[in-house]
């Protein structure tokens, strides 16, 4: 069975920090894996997906997450942290089967200090 | 364009009222899911409409009832809900169910409120 864990449920940086929020999947087959932005009273937006191509991932707002499959980790980072990263993250696995579900981990909530 | 548009925004009810909640997407996708969420928890997904064809139910109660009258549009009926139902509804919708067709778009959410 596939599952998602995201380690801290709670980060803080400072502004201009790096931002590192952590995400380990189990899979028993080839995984696809995805990083979601929630803002407050928002809906979700897809920051960046891995799909089995390129293992650095490149997505909006200067975040990016390598896929490392000796770790099983889909790490989400950004370089310098802006106030406005402020939000809640998570990170999902796609379920074999071709059923279109969706497994997410619990999420973390991203604080950036002035 | 990946955008997902749900409406109303938020919705007042009453335990004996019944009331719709609408998601409409144009970007040909053919696959429309929705999904509950409490505060500070992630999704949990409840349909998934593939083709215009339910095809997965989480075991969800029957107070809920999903329509897909086209492949742009996905209704949820709500009807004698609870209180703990109050929670925000979210719709989404990917081009297909497998491999990166799952690459799924969410809108804005519906704040729904059981009085």
């Amino acid at each position: 069975a596939q599952s998602v864990t995201q380690l801290g449920s709670h980060v803080s940086v400072s502004e201009g920090a790096l931002v590192l929020l952590r995400c380990n999947y189990s899979s028993s087959v080839p995984p696809y894996l995805f990083w979601y932005v929630q803002y407050p009273n928002q809906g979700l937006q897809l920051l960046l997906k891995y799909t089995s191509a390129a293992t650095l991932v490149k997505g909006i707002n200067g975040f990016e997450a390598e896929f490392k499959k000796s770790e099983t980790s889909f790490h989400l980072t950004k370089p310098s942290a802006h106030m406005s990263d402020a939000a809640e993250y998570f990170c999902a696995v796609s379920r074999s089967g071709n059923t279109g579900k969706l497994i997410f981990g619990q999420g973390t909530t991203l604080q950036v200090k002035p | 364009d990946t955008e997902v548009t749900q409406t109303p925004k938020h919705l007042v009810m009453g335990m004996t009222n019944k009331k719709s909640l609408k998601c409409e997407q144009h970007m040909g996708h053919r696959a429309m899911y929705w999904y509950k969420q409490k505060a500070k928890k992630p999704p949990e997904l409840m349909f998934v409409y593939s083709y215009e064809k339910l095809s997965i139910n989480e075991s969800v109660p029957s107070r809920f009832s999903p329509e897909c009258p086209n492949s742009s549009l996905l209704n949820l009926h709500l009807h004698a809900l609870q209180p703990e139902d109050s929670a925000l509804y979210l719709c989404a919708s990917s081009q297909g169910t497998s491999g990166a067709e799952e690459t799924q778009y969410f809108g804005p959410g519906t704040r729904l409120l059981v009085l």
